[in-house]
């Protein structure tokens, strides 16, 4: 069964650093990987989406990264503001299984203070 | 820009209430997703629907069906609306296929079972 693990489950950092969040997933048959933000009570909005075949990809400040042998993304976050402040979320689209679905990880909640 | 509406942002009922939740795209996706977010348990998949008037369970259907009688618009359907269904419930759309497309998220629904 797909496990969709990330750490940490909260970080604050102050405005302007550079910052790593991870992602780990246990099985390696995915078709892709999406990362999302959520602000407080809201919906989800699509950040990036790595295919399988693909080792990374950029928006702006954002770079994600996928390393599918190992089970793990990160999604780099360049030069940090306080508009960044949210939850992060990755979710992995299986082969197997109910292809149709995606598992979420639990997310990261960033804060990052002026 | 892809739009996927929901019909409310938050809904108050009472237990034993049949509670329809409307979600709406406008881009012509054949998929359609919904998913309920709940704290410490991430998001989860209730149905989705791949074409009109098809639908698969997903993880959680208990106590849910869908209606997709057009393409742009698919339904969460709680028949007697429980207290352990107070949750956020987020719609998704995506266009068909396993491997390439993200999915779409709307803003949410807040529901609240007293």
């Amino acid at each position: 069964k797909q496990e969709v693990t990330q750490i940490p489950a909260a970080l604050s950092v102050p405005e302007g650093e550079n910052l790593v969040l991870n992602c780990s997933f246990t099985d390696s048959a995915i078709y892709n990987l999406q990362w999302f933000r959520q602000d407080p009570g809201k919906g989800l909005t699509s950040l990036l989406l790595i295919q399988s075949s693909q080792r990374e990809q950029t928006s702006g400040r954002l770079n994600a990264s996928l390393d599918k042998s190992s089970g793990r993304s990160t999604l780099y976050i360049a030069a940090s503001q306080p508009g960044d402040s949210a939850t992060y979320l990755c979710a992995v689209r299986q082969r197997s299984g109910n292809t149709g679905k995606l598992i979420f990880g639990q997310g990261t909640t960033l804060q990052v203070k002026p | 820009d892809v739009k996927v509406t929901q019909s409310s942002r938050y809904l108050v009922k009472r237990t034993g209430e049949k509670v329809f939740l409307e979600c709406v795209q406008d881009m012509d996706h054949e998929n359609m997703f919904w998913y309920r977010q709940d704290p410490g348990l991430g998001l989860r998949l209730i149905y989705f629907s791949y074409d009109v008037k098809m639908k698969e369970k997903g993880d959680i259907p208990e106590g849910y069906s869908v209606s997709r009688e057009k393409k742009e618009r698919f339904s969460l359907i709680l028949e007697s609306a429980s207290t352990n269904q107070t949750s956020m419930y987020l719609c998704a759309s995506s266009r068909p296929g396993q491997t390439t497309y993200e999915q779409y998220f709307g803003p949410g629904t807040r529901l609240t079972v007293t």
